[in-house]
């Protein structure tokens, strides 16, 4: 079984554009979250959405935002970037069926704003 | 508000050697914790997590509400143990609130 898929594996950008990081689940999982790994800041919960509805969100700004589709793959998008955004953005599949679920997280996508 | 602490950034032990990894937290409800482990040019992966009261890899963890603990151990360190380990709260649907993580190295 194919583990969780993140595009763009490496990414550049500069201030003020914005960007779109896509994830894949395993197969049959339909819940994805994502989270932001900094080295200051650690990994922080962004958000996390189930049959392509926002069930859960953390402490990012109104810039951060994502979607999931009917077949629960999932994009993340943040707009007007700034230098603070530089970091490695994981997200994360588990089956969605409640309670407290293993997570099986991708290998990433390592932003660099300049 | 919900809290990770790891107060150790690096660990070094001796193969052999017994090892502790620590985590606190603080949360008023009720806690459901993990450990998250990443090896050397791996994912993110769950090493094992409180509700399953399970033994991986040799590692074992106790929650102690009193202390607001939950600390990973081994009584004997292997140097395939050397990585990254992350404690981690869970307080809603998949969303982990997670410690600065604690790097260990097994010295051979």
């Amino acid at each position: 079984k194919a583990g969780v898929t993140q595009t763009p594996r490496y990414l550049i950008k500069t201030r003020g554009q914005q960007v779109t990081l896509s994830c894949s689940p395993i197969s049959g999982h339909r819940s994805v979250s994502w989270y932001q790994q900094t080295p200051g800041q650690g990994l922080q919960f962004l958000f996390e959405y189930f049959s392509e509805t926002q069930r859960n969100k953390g402490n990012f700004p109104g810039r951060f935002s994502g979607r999931q589709f009917s077949n629960s793959r999932s994009e993340m998008n943040v707009s007007t970037l700034e230098l603070g955004d530089s970091a490695l953005y994981l997200c994360a599949s588990s089956l969605g069926t409640g309670g407290f679920e293993k997570l099986f997280f991708g290998s990433g996508t390592q932003l660099s704003v300049l | 508000a919900q809290r990770v602490t790891q107060p150790e950034k690096l660990l070094s032990v001796f193969k052999g050697a017994p090892v502790e990894l620590k985590c606190n937290y603080s949360y008023s409800g009720s806690p459901e914790l993990f450990w998250y482990v990443q090896y050397s040019r791996q994912r993110l992966q769950l090493l094992l997590r409180h509700i399953s009261r399970e033994s991986i890899k040799g590692f074992t963890a106790d929650l102690n509400k009193g202390e607001t603990s939950f600390h990973l151990k081994k009584p004997f360190a292997q140097e395939e143990d050397s990585a990254m380990y992350y404690c981690a709260l869970q307080t809603g649907a998949n969303n982990l609130f997670f410690g600065t993580g604690t790097r260990l190295t097994v010295i051979p």
